[in-house]
């Protein structure tokens, strides 16, 4: 069983750029919710998919955006980057749209300069 | 809102001692709670989860005890090992109607154990 796994391991960007961040869901999980964690925080909930629609968000702005594929891998969009947005990307897949064990990778680091 | 603290930031312990770890949860309609545990550059591992209609539940080396009416989790390890020094996070998920689970952490517990 092929577990969560997310590209790339480390980025670095430059104020105002855009960022794709990816997300490969453990085999047999239709569902992908993404995380941000700031050093020493716990992970804060941005969004969920399922099915390839936006399942839930977060109190994040839309300039977080994201997308689910028909193979349930996911996407993670960040426009007009800011400095605040430096931190750990977490994305996490679960078996089902209901709440349920959710099974992370190993995170993105996202340094913004 | 929803929020999720932890009473200790950090705790040392001997290798071999048992290790608890606590939680204080405020919003006392969440229905799920999970523990994970977070070593260095790695994303949360999956420890142990608990239901709401539950009180106690047991894993390998791993208790998780649920107190509704004070709203209190804790995580009992026991015969703790070096290698379950990391960083340890409690969650809770309100779905509150909607379809999806959102869990909202707390800030975590670094746990360190000395041989």
């Amino acid at each position: 069983e092929t577990g969560v796994t997310q590209s790339p391991t480390h980025l670095i960007k430059t104020r105002g750029q855009q960022v794709t961040l990816r997300c490969s869901s453990q085999s047999g999980h239709n569902t992908v919710s993404w995380y941000q964690q700031a050093l020493g925080q716990g992970p804060q909930f941005i969004f969920q998919y399922y099915r390839e629609e936006e399942n839930g968000r977060g109190n994040f702005p839309p300039r977080f955006s994201g997308l689910q594929f028909p193979n349930y891998s996911s996407e993670l969009n960040v426009n007009a980057l800011e400095l605040d947005d430096s931190a750990l990307y977490l994305c996490a897949s679960s078996a089902q749209g209901l709440q349920g064990e959710q099974y992370f990778g190993p995170g993105t680091r996202l340094t913004v300069t | 809102g929803e929020s999720v603290g932890l009473h200790l930031p950090t705790l040392s312990v001997q290798e071999g001692d048992n290790s608890i770890i606590n939680c204080a949860y405020s919003n006392s309609a969440s229905d799920y709670f999970i523990w994970y545990k977070q070593e260095s550059g790695k994303g949360p591992q999956f420890i142990i989860d608990i239901r709401s209609n539950m009180d106690k539940r047991q894993g390998q080396r791993v208790t998780v005890l649920l107190n509704k009416t004070v709203k209190h989790l804790s995580l009992q390890i026991a015969a703790t090992q070096p290698g379950d020094s990391a960083v340890y996070f409690c969650a809770e998920n309100y779905a509150g109607g909607t379809s999806y689970g959102k869990l909202t952490f707390g800030q975590g517990t670094i746990l360190t154990v000395h041989p």
